[in-house]
């Protein structure tokens, strides 16, 4: 069964740091690019960060560029996401999607899995 | 960043009518490769997105032929010929043709 199953989050204060992974199953994982993206409760989808397929390439929103860290280890077929100084505009469901593609070169935009996602709630 | 609009964001359509969604994006969507990266999502209440057309009009795995997509360049629709109750949920259009990834504000649709 091809599955991406999200795991690591929780509730946290301002200012602290969380990991978020992700374990797939079902397909090849070193043959597809990863993303990250999250959903503020009843609001809409937001991009929030890419690795390639080579981890060669990476990219992040600019609302998280500098905090956020995503990795991805081929030897467990997982994908991280490390996340610091959180802020409570981070409050989101965070959802890691397969790329049709691997992101070699040019990088484009092309989501054909998702995972349930995990939810972050950063509160005082 | 691109801009995603969708049209209408409400969406009320009686069971075995069609609904139609618009899609605009305030640059044209046709990649370096050719191809023209726009997607179309749908989420059930409570679930995560589920993948329904990519690259404008190509259907993803499992997805009833009472779902297509159209458009080129900067307008693009989703219609569904046929509605039926397991439909209800939010619609939302993305572009992966420029960096970053930008999504549709969504589209609620709802029985009438």
């Amino acid at each position: 069964q091809v599955l991406l199953v999200e795991s690591g989050g929780g509730v946290v204060q301002p200012g602290t740091s969380l990991r978020l992974s992700c374990v797939a199953s079902g397909f090849t994982f070193r043959s597809h690019a990863l993303h990250w993206v999250r959903q503020a409760p009843g609001k809409g989808l937001e991009w929030v960060a890419v690795i390639s397929y080579d981890e060669k390439y990476k990219s992040y929103a600019d609302s998280v560029k500098g905090r956020f860290t995503i990795s991805r280890d081929s030897s467990k077929n997982t994908l991280h996401l490390q996340m610091n100084r959180l802020r409570v505009d981070d409050t989101a469901v965070y959802s890691c999607v397969r790329d049709r593609g691997g992101c070699s070169g040019d990088c484009y935009g092309d989501f054909d899995l998702w995972g349930q996602g995990t939810l972050v709630t950063v509160s005082s | 960043d691109v801009v995603m609009t969708q049209s209408p964001l409400s969406l009320p359509v009686t069971l075995g009518q069609p609904a139609s969604i618009s899609c605009r994006s305030s640059q044209s969507l046709v990649f370096t490769d050719g191809n023209t990266y726009l997607n179309w999502f749908q989420q059930r209440p409570g679930q995560s997105p589920r993948p329904l057309i990519y690259k404008v009009s190509n259907r993803d795995f499992g997805v009833p032929d009472r779902f297509s997509g159209s458009g080129s360049g900067t307008d693009f629709t989703l219609k569904i010929s046929r509605v039926e109750a397991e439909d209800v949920g939010v619609y939302y259009c993305m572009q992966g043709a420029h960096w970053p990834p930008t999504f549709g504000q969504g589209t609620r649709l709802e029985i009438k």
